[in-house]
């Protein structure tokens, strides 16, 4: 069965970079691409952009071009997702999930919860 | 893609249907097949629910039927279970994704 595992929990002071990874199982990575999708504390869902496993192409949100970062390591199946210049307001849940491109998120991993605190 | 726009909030009993709207523009919602709808449980990830407007992915029950007119979008939950109460997600494709606000289904 499809499974995304995400690492764990960050605490990062503004200003600083965090690096969340997710890897993945139970298909042929290379066949479909990963999404990032993250959810501030009591809101909904935002997008954040799309890699694909297949040849790296990336469609970032417009709001993130130039701090946010995707790429994949198809040696491992594992998708990595890294955010610079942090803020407070980038408190929040990320989550990974296969899709994207056009495509529906199918399946999603577990969510990293990545709070940003002086 | 701005956010798309759905209710706060909709309930209904055990064994009713419950219907929650998702509307956009001609930009998004009304000019591609590409909505999807999520349910999410407090705490828990996210899961797809209906995909390409109307298409239901295997072990997702027939309960839940999707649809859409015009710029509008709707998720339709018939024969209402306590378990089905979560909040909705409405998300469609436009070169970009754009989710709505969500909606919380309150089970009475």
């Amino acid at each position: 069965q499809v499974q995304l595992v995400q690492s764990g929990a960050e605490v990062k002071k503004p200003g600083a970079s965090v690096k969340v990874s997710c890897k993945a199982s139970g298909y042929t990575f290379t066949s479909y691409g990963i999404s990032w999708v993250r959810q501030a504390p009591g809101q909904g869902l935002e997008w954040m952009g799309w890699i694909s496993a297949y040849n790296g192409n990336t469609n970032y949100a417009q709001k993130l071009q130039g701090r946010v970062t995707m790429t994949t390591d198809t040696s491992t199946s594992t998708a990595y997702m890294e955010l610079r210049s942090l803020r407070s307001d980038d408190t929040a849940v990320y989550y990974c999930a296969v899709g994207g491109g056009g495509n529906s998120f199918d399946y999603w991993g577990q969510g990293t919860l990545v709070t940003v605190s002086s | 893609q701005s956010a798309l726009t759905q209710p706060r909030s909709v309930s209904g009993s055990p064994g009713q249907s419950v219907t929650i709207s998702c509307t956009g523009t001609s930009s998004d919602v009304g000019g591609y097949n590409y909505v999807s709808w999520y349910q999410q449980h407090p705490g828990k990830a996210p899961k797809l629910m209906i995909y390409d407007v109307s298409k239901r992915p295997s072990g997702v029950p027939d309960r839940f039927s999707g649809s859409k007119s015009g710029n509008t979008a709707s998720l339709t939950i018939s024969g209402l279970q306590a378990e089905d109460e979560a909040d909705y997600y409405c998300c469609s494709y436009a070169g970009s994704y754009g989710f709505g606000g969500g909606t919380k289904l309150t089970v009475l």
